[in-house]
């Protein structure tokens, strides 16, 4: 079975721009969160997906924002970036229904300047 | 609120030694609990899972983690350690419910000394 994929895997992008990354679940797998990771912060929850809705969110401003589709395929936006937004973003999924374990995938290296 | 401590940044191990990696937890029910490994450049592997029942639980790699409630602590062990195990370990605990989170440590960074 394929795992957690995402697209892309290296991004840069200057301030102020905005970024969409992607994220397919391993099939079968209903719910797919996403997370950041950073060298100071370490990683932090940001959002929840089932079913094309968002179950949880994490501390993170509005410019955060994410959606799923009807095929559990989810993608996240960053708008207005700033040099902090720079981080190893990364996708996991889970079946959604009691299954608690979640699988990564390789993440997306995203870079501000 | 639910937490998870890694109280050990770096570790330095000898190929071929023991190795046994720390993790406390905070939660207010039966906790699930992981422990993954992370690989410079790469996103996180599951190693193991513990959920309920026996409270030693083994993983992929050769590695094993006992869960202590009365210590809050789900520490993860292997017997010999090779040079490929070197990478970042992190251990997790879930929240439970309809949606559900994990919240890490911050994780110990496994250096293997050949």
């Amino acid at each position: 079975k394929a795992g957690v994929t995402q697209t892309p895997r290296y991004l840069i992008k200057t301030r102020g721009q905005q970024v969409t990354l992607s994220c397919s679940p391993i099939s079968g797998h209903r719910s797919v969160s996403w997370y950041q990771q950073t060298p100071g912060q370490g990683l932090q929850f940001l959002f929840e997906y089932f079913s094309e809705t968002q179950r949880n969110k994490g501390n993170f401003p509005g410019r955060f924002s994410g959606r799923q589709f009807s095929n559990s395929r989810s993608e996240m936006n960053v708008s207005t970036l700033e040099l902090g937004d720079s981080a190893l973003y990364l996708c996991a999924s889970r079946y959604g229904q009691g299954g608690y374990e979640q699988y990564f995938g390789p993440g997306t290296r995203l870079t501000v300047t | 609120a639910q937490s998870v401590t890694q109280p050990d940044i770096h570790i330095t191990v000898s190929e071929g030694a023991s190795l046994e990696l720390r993790c406390n937890y905070s939660y207010g029910a039966t906790p699930y609990l992981f422990w993954y490994v992370q690989s410079p450049g790469q996103g996180l592997q599951l190693l193991l899972k513990y959920f309920s029942g026996d409270t030693l639980v083994q993983g992929i790699k050769g590695f094993e983690a006992e869960f202590k409630r009365s210590q809050s602590s789900f520490n993860l062990r292997k017997p010999s350690v090779h040079w490929s195990d070197a990478a970042e370990y992190f251990c997790a605990v879930a929240s439970t419910g309809t949606a559900s989170k994990l919240t890490f440590g911050t994780g110990t960074r496994l250096q293997v000394t050949l």
